[in-house]
């Protein structure tokens, strides 16, 4: 399993729009880049999966350059609701679970 | 509405007893999974299930046991031989191998005591 570098924690307010960059330089070819949202005292919620270029959904983007060693999720116009533990993960259809790090703590400040 | 079930919410637990925590899903998913967490940190990894009657060890197994009779059933005990039980303790299911959409539920928290 790939390993992955992210950020101890961020601050930003609110309205902004925050960009949380992970570093994965051991990526193989079959990996994909998912990214989770853990709001204090519940579960991890699935956030948004990608493998190259730039995916898009109702909650974020994520931002993938071509040699694929780093990702970027973006959060845009961020409320303080937003404020959270986020995690990047890499993983093959080859693997039967997945290994969370220590995320990214983000704090929205208003 | 579809999801997983994690009972109880809170639980209180004398050194040198087992317990046992409930992790029940609807989602017809093929794989449950146990994750440990400790305060400030990321989830770890105890046990994990890709189909009936098969479970697997993570990162962290000594000290659990889990069973999986049941596709919608993945409890998990906490026995004296964990030094360390003290922890939010968070369940997790998916359709299987290669599915990185993990449906987390909403945690046991377990406090020896």
């Amino acid at each position: 399993l790939a390993k992955t570098t992210q950020p101890i924690s961020m601050d930003s307010y609110e309205g902004q729009e925050v960009n949380i960059t992970c570093s994965h330089n051991n990526i193989a070819t079959n990996d994909y880049i998912t990214w989770y949202q853990q709001f204090p005292s519940q579960g991890p919620r699935f956030i948004i999966q990608g493998y190259k270029t730039k995916v898009t959904n109702e909650v974020a983007s994520l931002f993938i350059p071509a040699d694929r060693k780093s990702s970027t999720l973006s959060l845009p116009r961020v409320s303080l609701s937003d404020t959270a533990v986020y995690y990047c993960l890499v993983a093959t259809n080859r693997d039967d679970k997945i290994i969370f790090g220590k995320g990214t703590r983000l704090h929205i400040l208003p | 509405d579809g999801g997983i079930t994690q009972s109880p919410k809170y639980l209180f637990r004398k050194e040198g007893q087992n317990v046992t925590l409930s992790c029940e899903q609807n989602l017809n998913h093929d794989a449950m999974y146990w994750y440990r967490q400790d305060p400030g940190q990321g989830l770890r990894l105890i046990y994990y299930s890709q189909i009936v009657n098969d479970f697997q060890k993570g990162d962290i197994a000594e000290g659990y046991s889990v069973s999986r009779e049941k596709k919608e059933s993945f409890p998990l005990t906490v026995t004296s031989a964990q030094k360390n039980p003290t922890a939010f303790y968070l369940c997790a299911s998916s359709s299987g191998q290669g599915d990185y959409g993990y449906t987390f539920g909403s945690g046991t928290r377990l406090t020896v005591v």
